[in-house]
């Protein structure tokens, strides 16, 4: 089974500091994403990728940046942690677009629920 | 507005009842996906149907999709206080490798026993 695993459930942090979240997969799945999800608003995609040191906007990337220098692993950074960026983040990944099939299943992690103070 | 929008968004039944929910969509699409998420977890895929399907079984769970309609759904059938969920909706409209899933809002399903 497809694992993906988010480095904390839980996390608070405080406005202005820079926070990490971590995201590893291991089978190998070019593409890896990040949600973020909110009660009435649903999942939105912050950032993608589909290769090493590749990445695209979602529909929401204003105040965060992704880093992915190795295929198992994509972070997310909030480069000034604010208020309004209290949500459930959620790592997702998956083989690749496959042509007229389009987008494969993706395998989501549990989440990291992040509190900014 | 989003490209996928489940209905109901929230629905009750007793343990043995099925539970249908539908999904409706705007653009043409390549595939589209099902998903559970229970509360405080990941979302899990349940189903794929590609757009040249109209129907596909998985266990008890079976998901319709009508694209003269822009619509599908799932039905799941004999449920259990397990199956107590939100279920979610979504879609591939893409054209291209950097193309991406758009979710709904979700259909919160629950189960009593």
């Amino acid at each position: 089974d497809v694992k993906v695993t988010q480095s904390s459930r839980y996390l608070v942090k405080r406005t202005g500091e820079k926070v990490f979240l971590e995201c590893v997969q291991d089978m190998d799945h070019e593409n890896m994403f990040w949600y973020r999800q909110d009660p009435g608003l649903g999942l939105r995609l912050i950032y993608f990728s589909y290769d090493v040191k590749m990445k695209e906007k979602g529909d929401i990337p204003e105040g965060y940046s992704v880093s992915r220098e190795k295929k198992e692993r994509f972070s997310l950074i909030l480069e000034s942690a604010s208020t309004n960026q209290t949500s459930m983040y959620l790592c997702a990944s998956s083989l690749p677009w496959w042509g007229r099939e389009g987008n494969q299943p993706q395998h989501f992690g549990d989440g990291t629920r992040l509190s900014i103070l | 507005s989003q490209q996928g929008e489940e209905d109901p968004q929230a629905l009750s039944i007793q343990e043995g009842e099925n539970a249908t929910m539908n999904c409706s969509y705007k653009t043409s699409i390549n595939n589209l996906q099902w998903y559970r998420q229970n509360s405080g977890r990941g979302l899990v895929h349940l189903i794929l149907i590609r757009s040249n399907e109209r129907e596909k079984h998985s266990g008890r769970l079976r998901v319709t999709l009508d694209t003269s309609k822009k619509s599908s759904s799932l039905l799941i059938t004999a449920s259990r206080a397990a199956d107590t969920a939100s279920y979610f909706c979504a879609t591939d409209a893409g054209e291209t490798s950097g193309s991406r899933l758009t979710f709904g809002e979700g259909t919160q399903l629950t189960v009593n026993p």
